[in-house]
């Protein structure tokens, strides 16, 4: 199993300018989620699903857009990237019990400039 | 509100025992998870307790919770160079939802 994977690794946007960040998994997840981590911070929660055709907003969701066509990818959207967006994305999966461990991918560091 | 606070950094001498503590507000997380960050990497997660338990030992780690104050804390025993990471507390907010800290950076000298 590749397990969570995350593309790109890198990306430097300009102001304005939109891009998705691809998440998948492998492990036949239900629940998926992006969190974002800013220099010296903890995560905060973006968005996160419990299945395909299933998306709920988390702590900050202001600026993103998600879609779970499938169990097995969970996209981000920007829009209109904004400095503030700057930060490393990390998209994670768990299985969905209360017990169970969130599996991280390697992140995407965006940058905007 | 969730909150989840940690110390900023903590460094220790290879071979010592390191104590990574964190204070957190929800008291009806059912679970308080320790992850580890390895330089450009994502988190993993190293070990959970559940919150009727008061210690849970795996190998070099010991969780201990003190349901009372809040209050969760990491003992790594033995501490070796390859433990130098950012180690980051989560509780579990509403369902399914980590709340995590802002990490605590342990730096383990030769």
């Amino acid at each position: 199993n590749a397990g969570v994977t995350q593309t790109p690794k890198f990306r430097i946007l300009k102001i304005g300018q939109s891009m998705t960040l691809q998440c998948a998994q492998d492990m036949n997840h239900n629940y998926m989620y992006w969190y974002r981590q800013d220099p010296g911070m903890g995560l905060k929660l973006i968005y996160y699903s419990v299945g395909a055709g299933i998306t709920d907003k988390g702590e900050v969701p202001n600026g993103y857009n998600v879609s779970r066509s499938t169990t097995e990818d969970f996209p981000l959207r920007l829009e209109l990237a904004a400095p503030s967006q700057t930060s490393v994305y990390f998209c994670a999966s768990s299985y969905g019990r209360i017990q169970e461990t969130q599996y991280f991918g390697p992140g995407t560091r965006l940058l905007v400039l | 509100g969730e909150d989840v606070e940690q110390s900023l950094f903590l460094s220790v001498r290879e071979g010592d025992s390191s104590v990574i503590n964190c204070t957190y507000t929800d008291s009806s997380s059912t679970y308080l998870y320790w992850y580890k960050q390895e330089p450009g990497a994502g988190l993993q997660l190293l070990t959970y307790i559940f919150s009727n338990m008061d210690m849970k030992q795996d190998q070099r780690l010991t969780v201990l919770l003190n349901k009372k104050d809040k209050h969760l804390s990491l003992r790594i025993a033995d501490t070796q160079t390859g433990d130098s990471a950012i180690y980051f507390c989560a509780e579990s907010g509403s369902f399914q939802k980590l709340v995590f800290g802002t990490g605590t950076r342990l730096l383990v000298s030769p």
